[in-house]
């Protein structure tokens, strides 16, 4: 039972366009998210987080979105560059518990 | 600060030896945890160590294991190697059990022929 699933396995964008990762959780008890990027033979790098009390937290480009009645979040990255080609991960954990990754999303950004 | 360092980066083994692989956190992290990658599956949660602790287990088989010593740095063992076991393995630390960011190492590629 994936707990945590990212249901685009692949997302090409031209560069200095906005690039929007999407991934929906179905544990209620989750209660903080995180985004991490991971480039080929290489660990994931954090890239921004969230707490249920908010709904949004910017970061220079990033943005991530929580919607908790949907069960939903969202990592904006405008403008798009080529560097941000990587496998995009989205995480989350309720409390002492431990991280729970989706699958990845692999973003391509086109020059 | 020197960030997570994972030795060795890659290691090659045939089925049915055991393999130890280390993990030296951030330094002032307490929390170690290990992951496994692999194609298709994202990261797979192993085990989370604190203060020499084990404090949460994924659902892998007995065959991995793991120890934290009193610096904080944290090994994993897998004995009787399968060909299912190759996979990037990852370690994580953060500085405290809770909401704190867990920051990864470079991984350990693991084939197993």
């Amino acid at each position: 039972d994936q707990q945590v699933k990212q249901n685009s396995p692949s997302l090409s964008v031209q560069e200095g366009r906005i690039s929007i990762l999407n991934c929906d959780y179905t544990n209620s008890m989750f209660d903080y998210f995180l985004w991490y990027k991971k480039y080929p033979a290489e660990g994931p790098t954090f890239l921004i987080s969230i707490s249920s009390i908010k709904d949004k937290n910017e970061d220079g480009r990033f943005t991530v979105f929580l919607n908790k009645s949907a069960k939903h979040l969202s990592l904006h990255i405008v403008p798009s560059q080529p560097g941000d080609s990587a496998v995009y991960f989205c995480a989350a954990s309720a409390g002492n518990t431990p991280l729970v990754f989706g699958k990845g999303t692999r973003l391509s950004v086109i020059a | 600060k020197a960030g997570v360092t994972q030795t060795p980066r890659y290691l090659i083994k045939t089925r049915g030896q055991q393999v130890t692989l280390s993990c030296s956190p951030i330094s002032g992290h307490r929390s170690v945890s290990w992951y496994q990658q692999t194609p298709g599956q994202g990261l797979q949660f192993l085990f989370e160590y604190f203060s020499e602790t084990q404090r949460n287990k994924g659902n892998f088989p007995g065959r991995f294991s793991g120890r934290q010593f009193s610096n904080s740095r944290s090994e994993m063992n897998v004995s009787t190697l399968e060909l299912g076991d190759s996979a990037l393995y990852l370690c994580a630390s953060r500085n405290d059990v809770g909401t704190d960011t867990q920051y990864f190492g470079p991984g350990t590629r693991l084939t197993v022929l």
